[in-house]
């Protein structure tokens, strides 16, 4: 069974750095074509694609905050790590973290599995 | 980026009703696009992926089709169970990205 998870703080101080971790398991990242990627939402709002790490450790950020985000693989944890710098208030969102797999014949990548979220509060 | 566009926001529809919602994309995407549903407080959960295929596990009162900028999402007989949000997602850039959402409550 395939299952995420992820962890972190449920409340951030303007400007900090937000670290979030994925733990997974049922699969392997260094499985040829598995990806990993981070999505969050805001309270009331539509989802956002942030990040992605591929299998080969090829990494994607969001055109709007790449600037802002790191992400990175510790495949001998099972673990993935997010981090976005300088939080504000606009970054209150739950985070997913979300498997990507190639379900169709023609490699069509879909957000298949999700994490149950968890919610991060940026507040003084 | 390829920017996702929905309509309506949002819908009112009785049990049993046959419901549509359309998603644009900027560009052509040819095929590559999913729909997901998600209900108050939780994750999202696949339905249809590469527009038409259903995900295993999805009642087949749910149909997907379109092709290149043009796509619906389709719900044959409303069921109390469907009474959430639905969003659409491009796969074909590297960069994924959402549509505003549809809302469907109960009329």
């Amino acid at each position: 069974q395939v299952t995420l998870k992820e962890s972190g703080p449920a409340l951030v101080r303007p400007t900090q750095t937000l670290t979030l971790t994925c733990t997974f398991s049922g699969f392997s990242l260094t499985t040829s074509g598995m990806r990993l990627a981070w999505i969050r939402q805001p309270p009331g709002k539509a989802l956002e694609w942030l990040a992605r790490i591929d299998w080969n450790n090829d990494q994607f950020y969001s055109t709007s905050l790449k600037t802002r985000l790191t992400i990175s693989k510790d495949t001998s944890k099972n673990q993935v790590v997010l981090t976005m710098t300088n939080m504000g208030p606009v970054d209150t969102a739950t985070y997913y973290c979300t498997r990507e797999s190639p379900l169709s014949a023609a490699a069509i990548y879909t957000v298949d599995v999700w994490g149950p979220g968890t919610t991060v509060t940026v507040s003084s | 980026d390829i920017q996702m566009t929905q309509s309506p926001s949002s819908l009112s529809a009785s049990v049993g009703d046959r419901v549509t919602i359309t998603c644009r994309a900027s560009q052509t995407i040819f095929n590559y696009l999913n729909w997901y549903q998600q209900k108050p407080g939780k994750a999202p959960k696949l339905l249809i992926y590469a527009a038409s295929t259903l995900q295993r596990g999805v009642p087949s009162r749910f149909s997907g089709s379109g092709s290149g900028t043009d796509f619906t999402l389709a719900i044959s007989s409303l069921q109390p169970e469907d009474f959430a949000t639905y969003y659409c997602q491009q796969s074909y850039s590297s960069l994924f990205t959402f549509g505003p959402g549809t809302k469907l409550d109960i009329k």
